[in-house]
């Protein structure tokens, strides 16, 4: 069974960091896209970044570019969102997913709530 | 970035009911579009792929359809379980996007 567990979330004052992770199990991990997508209260879903089986092509939303690193260590079946300098508009439930080679989402984890407030 | 917009945004129907959502894109992204369908509380659950392929388990009555620039995801006997949100993803970047939902509601 395909399960895929985020961890890492919080509050955080403005400017602050976090790091989420995703540990995943159930399938072989190095061999899929990983994404992070979030969804803040009541509005909907937004993809934030992917990055490729081996870590070497990743891709942010404009949003986030400069303050978020997504990565990934396959040996730990984990990935990792690195979000630094956050702000109040980065407050959202973030979700881990195991993409398909053709690039949609299959597999979802359950989220993590990251709340950006002083 | 490629943009993608869903209609309606809310719909409101009864159980039987047959109903549509339409997504459209920006520009042509062939037939790289996903479904999903969220309920509440819960993570978003991918119900079509490669814009009418069926994901394994989802009950037959969901069905998409579509390529280039216009979608429709297709409830053809509106059932209880159904009444949630449904999102609308495009794959064809690498930058992806996602609609911005479709509540469908007890009429």
């Amino acid at each position: 069974e395909v399960q895929l567990v985020e961890s890492g979330g919080g509050l955080v004052q403005p400017g602050g960091s976090l790091r989420l992770s995703c540990a995943a199990s159930g399938f072989t991990f190095s061999s899929y896209w990983m994404s992070w997508v979030r969804q803040a209260p009541g509005k909907g879903l937004e993809w934030v970044a992917n990055i490729k089986q081996d870590g070497s092509e990743k891709y942010y939303v404009d949003s986030v570019k400069g303050r978020f690193t997504i990565s990934r260590d396959n040996a730990k079946n984990s990935l990792y969102l690195q979000m630094n300098s956050l702000r109040a508009e980065d407050t959202a439930v973030y979700y881990c997913a195991s993409d398909d080679s053709s690039g949609y989402s299959h597999y979802w984890g359950q989220g993590t709530l990251v709340t950006v407030s002083s | 970035d490629i943009q993608m917009t869903q209609s309606p945004s809310t719909l409101s129907a009864s159980v039987g009911d047959r109903v549509t959502i339409t997504c459209r894109a920006s520009q042509s992204i062939s037939s790289w579009l996903a479904w999903y369908q969220q309920k509440p509380g819960k993570a978003p659950k991918l119900l079509i792929y490669k814009a009418s392929s069926l994901e394994s388990g989802v009950p037959s009555r969901f069905s998409g359809s579509g390529s280039g620039t216009e979608f429709t995801l297709t409830i053809s006997s509106l059932q209880p379980d159904d009444f949630a949100t449904y999102y609308c993803q495009q794959y064809n970047s690498y930058f992806r996007t996602f609609g911005q939902g479709t509540k469908v509601e007890i009429k």
